[in-house]
């Protein structure tokens, strides 16, 4: 496709279930990001992956948080045993690295998480 | 510890008004700072800055970033009712990670 493809749009799962949530970047785009975001709040960095580099795992928040990336295409952020404060948007978004600069972020319309 | 503050956090204007919104960053090893405006869902890309004192502009859109004051601002003229959104500041760094690290927005809401 043409844009940063997430699914589902919207997840309502009860605390303590774990919740599977998918990005497909834009085809080409090296550089992929997920990121947090709670309500009426800003963008809470998570995860950075870059190619075949190790990913940058320092916006983790806590080990219940994992993420995977095949290559340079999907990626599925995986939270285990949900709790309420998880509840957030999710945003993947997908850049293209050049020399020393990322262009800019293209994000995906992200996936809304309710834990009851 | 690197930052990304934006002010004020919210704005009510009427059409016609100008307004003016703030980024200030405190960042090891700067490279560049973008705009982005959010309506529902997905941030949408306004302008990437990487030199001090060039203004970029798109329609009534501008924007200018001081390196030595680190500070961006982004300006919007004669506003209409479809510029209500929250608009987002980010700066990349290469402290080791290309991160993007994001400002909590200005929430701008234009009335009729």
């Amino acid at each position: 496709g043409a844009g940063v493809s997430q699914s589902p749009s919207n997840k309502v799962t009860e605390k303590g279930k774990d919740v599977e949530l998918r990005c497909d970047p834009i085809s080409g785009h090296t550089a992929l990001y997920w990121y947090r975001q709670r309500l009426g709040q800003g963008l809470e960095f998570l995860i950075y992956f870059q190619g075949n580099s190790a990913p940058d795992k320092s916006g983790l928040p806590s080990d219940r948080f994992s993420a995977e990336r095949t290559g340079e295409s999907v990626s599925t952020l995986t939270i285990q045993r949900t709790q309420q404060e998880d509840s957030a948007v999710y945003l993947c978004a997908s850049s293209l690295r050049q020399g020393g600069y990322n262009s800019p972020l293209h994000f995906g319309n992200g996936t809304r998480l309710t834990v009851t | 510890e690197d930052k990304v503050v934006q002010s004020p956090l919210s704005l009510v204007v009427h059409e016609g008004d100008t307004v003016t919104l703030n980024c200030s960053y405190e960042v090891t090893n700067f490279r560049s700072l973008l705009w982005y405006k959010q309506e529902k869902k997905a941030p949408t890309f306004l302008f990437m800055l990487t030199s001090s004192g060039i203004e970029k502009k798109s329609g009534r859109l501008s924007s200018i970033l001081d390196k030595k004051e680190l500070f961006s601002i982004l300006n919007i003229t004669a506003t209409q009712t479809g510029d209500s959104a929250i608009y987002l500041c980010a700066v990349t760094a290469t402290s080791g990670t290309y991160k993007y690290i994001f400002g909590t927005g200005t929430r701008l809401k234009v009335l009729a």
